[in-house]
């Protein structure tokens, strides 16, 4: 089993609409989780990080962690084209070391 | 803004060769890392550092090895280039402070080798 999944996508939602990115993750230890966005050809640029239960929003976007479930999601509203791009999970494991998923592919059209 | 730059966007070496690449952070964190990204094998970890001259291993050492002499300067070592290793070459680092321990990636080196 992989430390951390995500589905590969792609995941095709129309402009307007809220997309939702999942994640699952094997170490329950893990205290801190984060989303980054990366673009074709580019690296990766950090969306949030969570490490508490709950929902925690920024702007257009919400993470949301359920640590006893072990997994974390991304919501994104208002899903625009330029949202177009790979969205990364990872996972702090031990010691401050990030797990990357391989990513889901988010389409987002006009 | 947090920066960390890389020596090259694209590097095109020969089977055989030592390569180097740099990476250089100015926001004076202690942690630096090396990842490579391949087409659904995501992002993995060679290499990273935790402080001057020390290093720890990642998931995929093999054929790698590092130097970090400076706690601004965290440099990845092909001793022996393959084909294998063609990639992109992602250099992070970040602070070392809990729970956020989030790290700011360099643009990345592509690197061939023929």
């Amino acid at each position: 089993q992989k430390e951390v999944e995500q589905n590969s996508g792609p995941l095709s939602v129309p402009e307007g609409a809220i997309a939702s990115l999942n994640c699952t993750y094997s170490d329950r230890g893990s205290q801190s989780f984060f989303w980054y966005r990366q673009y074709s050809g580019k690296s990766p640029e950090l969306i949030m990080f969570i490490y508490s239960n709950g929902d925690k929003e920024d702007g257009r976007f919400t993470a949301q962690l359920n640590k006893a479930s072990q997994y974390v999601s991304l919501l994104i509203r208002d899903s625009q084209p330029s949202d177009s791009a790979t969205y990364l999970c990872a996972v702090v494991t031990g010691f401050q070391k990030l797990v990357f998923g391989t990513g889901t592919r988010l389409l987002v059209s006009p | 803004d947090v920066k960390v730059t890389q020596s090259s966007r694209y590097l095109v070496k020969r089977t055989g060769e030592k390569v180097f690449l740099e990476c250089v952070q100015d926001m004076d964190h202690e942690n630096m890392f090396w990842y490579r990204q391949d087409p659904g094998l995501g992002l993995r970890l060679i290499y990273f550092s935790y402080d001057v001259k020390m290093k720890e291993k990642g998931d995929i050492p093999e054929g790698y090895s590092v130097s970090r002499e400076k706690k601004e300067r965290f440099s990845l070592i092909l001793e022996s280039a393959s084909t294998n290793q063609t990639s992109m070459y992602l250099c992070a680092s970040g602070p070392q402070w809990e729970p956020n321990n989030e790290q700011f990636f360099g643009p990345g080196t592509r690197l061939t080798v023929l």
